[in-house]
């Protein structure tokens, strides 16, 4: 049974920093993982999926990479701004394309 | 709007009765899926649909919860004799029919039991 999990559960850092999120998987065996954004009280906005055969995503100020040896992900926000207050999502995908979530980590960018 | 669309966006009720949802997906998806999610936690998984056959069910989705798809668009879900336990953000995403595409989420109706 895959289990995700997201660390830290919260981060608050002054505007303009460079920022890390993580997310730990343990069934490697996923095919893809899924990073989103959500904001309070909303739904769900993808930011980023990569794909089991590749190694990291772009988009913008984010960058996210996938190491299935270790089970791990990363999120990367570059210059962060007050607008990218909100909690982020990791999923692992499996064979059924079901998402199984980690808990989120919520961000505050202070400016 | 091109997206998934949910309705209600709350729901407020008692305890013991019934209230259902209602997911649109996005028009050209075929796999439609529903998950809930509880403050401060991600979302959990309960089923999913490929066009109008339910492929598979959470052991989240108890008895009293009832998900249908009657024409492989629109899907409902149906949660009976609701319990204080069943509060909670009721999240539908749809998908294509392709290796893993990306599922986009649709605003979600939350849920009070009162």
């Amino acid at each position: 049974k895959q289990e995700v999990t997201q660390i830290p559960a919260a981060l608050s850092v002054p505007e303009g920093e460079n920022l890390v999120l993580n997310c730990s998987f343990t069934d490697s065996a996923i095919y893809n993982l899924q990073w989103f954004r959500q904001d309070p009280g909303k739904g769900l906005t993808s930011l980023l999926l990569i794909q089991s055969s590749q190694r990291e995503q772009t988009s913008g100020r984010l960058n996210a990479s996938l190491d299935k040896s270790s089970g791990r992900s990363t999120l990367y926000i570059a210059a962060s701004q007050p607008g990218d207050s909100a909690t982020y999502l990791c999923a692992g995908v499996n064979a059924g394309n079901m998402l199984t979530f980690g808990g989120g980590t919520r961000l505050m960018v202070k400016p | 709007d091109t997206g998934v669309s949910q309705n209600p966006r709350h729901k407020i009720t008692k305890r013991g009765q019934n209230v259902t949802f209602r997911c649109d997906p996005i028009s050209e998806h075929n796999r439609l899926y529903w998950y809930r999610q509880t403050l401060g936690q991600g979302p959990e998984f309960l089923t999913y649909f490929q066009n109008e056959a339910q492929l598979e069910k959470s052991r989240l989705l108890s008895d009293r919860f009832s998900a249908e798809r009657p024409k492989g668009s629109f899907s409902t879900l149906e949660i009976q004799r609701t319990e204080q336990g069943d509060s909670a953000m009721y999240l539908c995403a749809s998908s294509l029919l392709l290796s893993r595409e990306t599922q986009y989420f649709g605003p979600g109706t939350r849920l009070l039991v009162l």
